[in-house]
């Protein structure tokens, strides 16, 4: 069975500095992976994802994420965290033959302070 | 840029009632799905939709549910009779091709009293 583990449940940062948030997951194949960031009161607004090809990912708001099948891990990345960057995210997997069914982890929830 | 609309964003019932949520996928989008997540919980898979029929679906997704495109542009969740426990936010989702990044709407907030 497919699962997503994001093992933090929060991440504090200061403005400016670099921000990682964990991901690992464990599905057979080679999976779809893909980052999600949910504001208060809204919906999830997609950051990225990693089908094939390179492994580090670069997508919205100046994020990026590295795949490493060798540690099953999708940790995203952000070289200078802003304020604004505060927000859950959501790391989520879909085996390339359950297309849709995307398995999400619990999310981490981000706090950058100035 | 092409936003997924849900309506509406907050609904209130109570148990036993069947309670209709819209969704207008993105327009050129040829897949469709619902999503749940109960408050303080994951994000839940219920239902991905092609070709006008159910592609697959979870064990969430029992026979109180059901999904339907009425039309060209509508995608809606039908839960045939509320119960407590299917108080939570649901979001529906649209994706051009498997595989491509599924874009999701604000969701309905449903709760049950």
């Amino acid at each position: 069975a497919q699962s997503v583990a994001q093992p933090e449940d929060q991440v504090n940062v200061a403005e400016g500095n670099p921000l990682t948030v964990k991901c690992t997951y464990s599905v057979s194949g080679n999976p779809y992976l893909f980052w999600y960031v949910q504001y208060p009161n809204r919906g999830l607004q997609f950051l990225l994802k990693y089908i094939t090809g390179d492994n580090l990912v670069k997508g919205s708001y100046g994020f990026e994420a590295e795949f490493n099948k060798s540690q099953t891990s999708f940790h995203l990345k952000k070289p200078s965290a802003l304020v604004s960057d505060s927000a859950l995210y959501f790391c989520a997997v879909t085996p390339p033959d359950s297309w849709g069914k995307l398995q999400f982890g619990a999310g981490t929830q981000v706090v950058v302070t100035p | 840029e092409p936003e997924v609309t849900q309506t509406p964003s907050h609904q209130v019932t109570q148990m036993g009632q069947e309670v209709i949520l819209r969704c207008v996928p993105i327009s050129n989008h040829l897949y469709f799905y619902w999503y749940r997540q109960i408050l303080g919980q994951k994000v839940e898979f219920l239902v991905s939709f092609y070709n006008n029929e159910i592609s697959e679906k979870s064990e969430i997704f029992d026979d109180q549910f059901s999904v339907e495109r009425p039309d060209g542009s509508n995608f809606t969740l039908k839960i045939r009779s509320t119960k407590l426990e299917d108080s939570a936010m649901y979001f529906c989702a649209s994706s051009e091709r498997t595989g491509g990044g599924y874009t999701f709407g604000s969701g309905t907030r449903l709760t049950v009293v």
